[in-house]
């Protein structure tokens, strides 16, 4: 079955460095999206990419999509403090177009 | 805009217990909602798929008469957990999700979760 596999498990860095968080799938996409989760809350949604696109930024992020090497990468520069959380992948394809299958997530912790 | 109220944030009962949980989109209509089951430091499980005005779509392994989901309205949705029992304990989030422009392209949007924790 399709699920998104982040890399690395957990990641420590200080304020005002860039982080770096890959996901890898096995299955065709629809579109894979990245989520935060602040300990205890639900999920926000940070960006959707969709198979047919290569890279989008947001702010402070950007995401990269390589659907040959089944792989996204999530880069959040300068970052900050309030920027740690567990940043999920999540993806749909492999037969359904809306339901979204989980990675196990990155927990980003950002030392001020 | 995008807002998803989720209540209760925090549940604790007695064992044999119903709960109810309910999932809102306070500024969308919500085509389809989702509940998710989350162990501590784990992914999201998916349990269940609902439509407005039609029965839900169970997981693989999601008992159907434990977790009983109802989404009455587009705005509304409703998991109640039957005779809890601690295995039951967890973190459960919903999300709902409109379908404008095709839901294949729609992200998910979450409430906050409720930590159920049956004694």
């Amino acid at each position: 079955s399709q699920q998104g596999e982040e890399d690395p498990q957990a990641l420590s860095i200080q304020e005002g460095e860039n982080a770096t968080m890959n996901c890898s799938y096995k299955t065709s996409i629809n579109n894979l999206q990245w989520y935060r989760q602040n300990s205890g809350r639900g999920l926000v949604h940070l960006i959707l990419i969709r198979s047919n696109e290569r890279e989008k930024h947001s702010g402070r992020l950007r995401v990269t999509l390589d659907t040959s090497k089944k792989s996204s990468s999530l880069l959040i520069t300068a970052s900050r403090a309030a920027d740690t959380a567990s940043y999920f992948c999540a993806m749909t394809g492999g037969g359904s177009n809306y339901k979204l299958t989980f990675g196990k997530g990155t927990l980003l912790t950002v030392n001020p | 805009g995008a807002v998803v109220s989720q209540h209760p944030s925090r549940v604790i009962c007695k064992s044999g217990t119903s709960v109810k949980i309910e999932c809102r989109s306070l500024d969308f209509q919500a085509t389809t909602m989702f509940w998710y089951r989350q162990f501590p430091k784990k992914s999201l499980m998916l349990m269940a798929t609902s439509n407005e005005g039609s029965k839900a779509t169970y997981e693989q392994g999601v008992e159907k008469d434990k977790f009983l989901i109802n989404h009455a309205s587009l705005t509304l949705s409703t998991l109640t957990v039957t005779s809890a029992h601690p295995e039951d304990s967890s973190f459960y989030i919903c999300s709902a999700q409109t379908d404008e422009g095709g839901a294949g392209n729609q992200p998910q949007h979450f409430g906050d979760g409720t930590r159920l924790s049956i004694l």
